[in-house]
């Protein structure tokens, strides 16, 4: 299970960090991502942290955003910063299936409103 | 960049018809990137097709997918209520790091 929080009003430049707690699982056994789905647009990939701990980014958030993961408390953090108005969407943290390209499990998400 | 274009943009069909999606790739794909998912209002997004056509646990057959090189398909026979839902494909990449969906289809009850 996914259950993601943190999500809330921010104003445009402000910074916020999400959480994903993983149970039933350990988070370092499978690569893990977030996705975003915007108001009224598509899901969106934002990142991943594969289980040798390895990052990769979105280009729309690279250099903003960065995934860590506490393996003691089986959690995933995104910290995102330097938020603009095309930040504010529903975040996902979603697990990927081990020796495929996909995510199996998925939380019921987070959202996030950037606007002054 | 590798473009993913989900056609129709929005499918009216009846419980118990059939549904064929097409999801077309700018260039071409290896089957074993392109999965399929299903968002309804709400829900979490909910993976059902995985390597072009492998069914994730719990999805029934009546969901298939097919294809490769640029055009990929989802095919859900014998529509039922809970079926009616934004459909989008994805492609992984980790070179680089672009993980595509499509901008999805609405399937809707007509």
């Amino acid at each position: 299970q996914l259950v993601e929080s943190g999500g809330t009003l921010v104003q445009p430049g402000g910074s916020l960090r999400l959480s994903c707690a993983v149970s039933g699982f350990n988070v370092r056994s499978n690569y893990m991502n977030w996705v975003r789905r915007a108001p009224g647009k598509g899901l969106e990939w934002v990142s991943v942290i594969y289980s040798g701990g390895t990052t990769d980014y979105a280009d729309s958030v690279k250099g903003r955003f960065n995934l860590t993961r506490d393996n003691s408390k089986n959690t995933l953090y995104l910290q995102m910063s330097s938020l603009t108005d095309e930040d504010t969407a529903v975040y996902y943290c979603a697990r990927g299936l081990n020796g495929f390209y996909a995510m199996d499990v998925w939380g019921q998400g987070t959202t996030v409103t950037v606007s002054s | 960049e590798i473009v993913l274009t989900q056609s129709p943009g929005t499918l009216s069909l009846s419980p118990g018809e059939s549904a064929t999606l097409s999801c077309r790739a700018s260039q071409n794909l290896s089957s074993s990137y392109l999965v399929w998912y299903h968002l309804k209002p709400g829900q979490a997004p909910r993976l059902l097709i995985y390597g072009a056509f492998r069914r994730a646990t719990g999805i029934p057959d009546r969901f298939s997918g097919r294809g490769s090189g640029t055009d990929f398909t989802l095919t859900i026979s014998r529509l039922e209520p809970e079926d009616f839902a934004v459909y989008y494909c994805q492609h992984f990449s980790r070179s680089p790091p672009l993980n595509t969906f499509g901008q999805g289809t609405k399937l809707e009850i007509k």
